[in-house]
């Protein structure tokens, strides 16, 4: 089966611009989650869906972060405008109940 | 979420058994410990986990001690690409939130 896959693997925009990431999660996986490592720092929860709904998003860091499962499939996580703080790799996971998480290989993000 | 404590790195000579430990006293009845891996800008890799009871798996082997405080994750003949970032996490199951919270994790480093 398809891994957990994540679109772009990079990106650099420069600060105040607007970036969408895209984690398209295991077929049939209703948990989804979003995590981000900063330079230097652990790997941080941003927020979990169950299907199209937003289970716990208390580790989003701010309101221009914005995350969507629309139709309870594929994600976006939507950063505007950036700022050069959000540089880092965002990770994507997926479960199917309490199963364990698999994660993507991540989008690194560049803001300048 | 229980803490987990782990120690910052080690090494291990290829072909021998890596022994990982984590330490998490303040464990509760219902969490599990869960196992991850980073290599290198790779997504974290799901190893093994259990409750309560010693489990193994193709990866590896999970002993968790009988107060359930501390556990140690065997990879019993370690190669080169072994060598990666190793979390230890517990894994509370409360309705359906259920993220993982991921420490500095212990950096194995596999040599000839």
């Amino acid at each position: 089966e398809a891994g957990v896959t994540q679109f772009p693997s990079h990106s650099v925009i420069e600060k105040g611009q607007t970036v969408t990431l895209r984690c398209d999660p295991i077929s049939g996986h209703d948990n989804l989650y979003w995590y981000r490592r900063v330079m230097g720092k652990e790997i941080k929860f941003l927020l979990h869906f169950v299907k199209e709904s937003k289970q716990d998003e208390s580790g989003m860091p701010n309101n221009r972060f914005l995350a969507e499962r629309t139709g309870g499939t594929y994600s976006t996580l939507k950063v505007q405008p950036a700022e050069l703080e959000d540089s880092g790799v965002y990770f994507c996971a997926s479960s199917l109940g309490y199963s364990p998480l698999h994660f993507g290989n991540g989008t690194r993000l560049t803001v300048t | 979420d229980a803490k987990t404590t782990q120690p910052p790195s080690m090494d291990c000579a290829e072909g021998r058994a890596a022994n990982l430990p984590c330490n998490h006293s303040t464990i509760s009845g219902n969490e599990y410990v869960y196992w991850y891996r980073q290599i290198h800008s790779q997504g974290p890799q799901y190893i093994i986990h259990g409750l309560k009871n010693n489990e193994t798996n193709e990866m590896a082997s999970l002993i968790i001690t009988e107060d359930r405080k501390s556990s140690t994750l065997i990879l019993p003949h370690a190669t080169l690409r072994d060598t990666a970032v190793y979390y230890c996490i517990v894994r509370i199951y409360t309705g359906t939130a259920s993220k993982l919270t991921f420490g500095t994790g212990t950096r194995l480093q596999v040599t000839l």
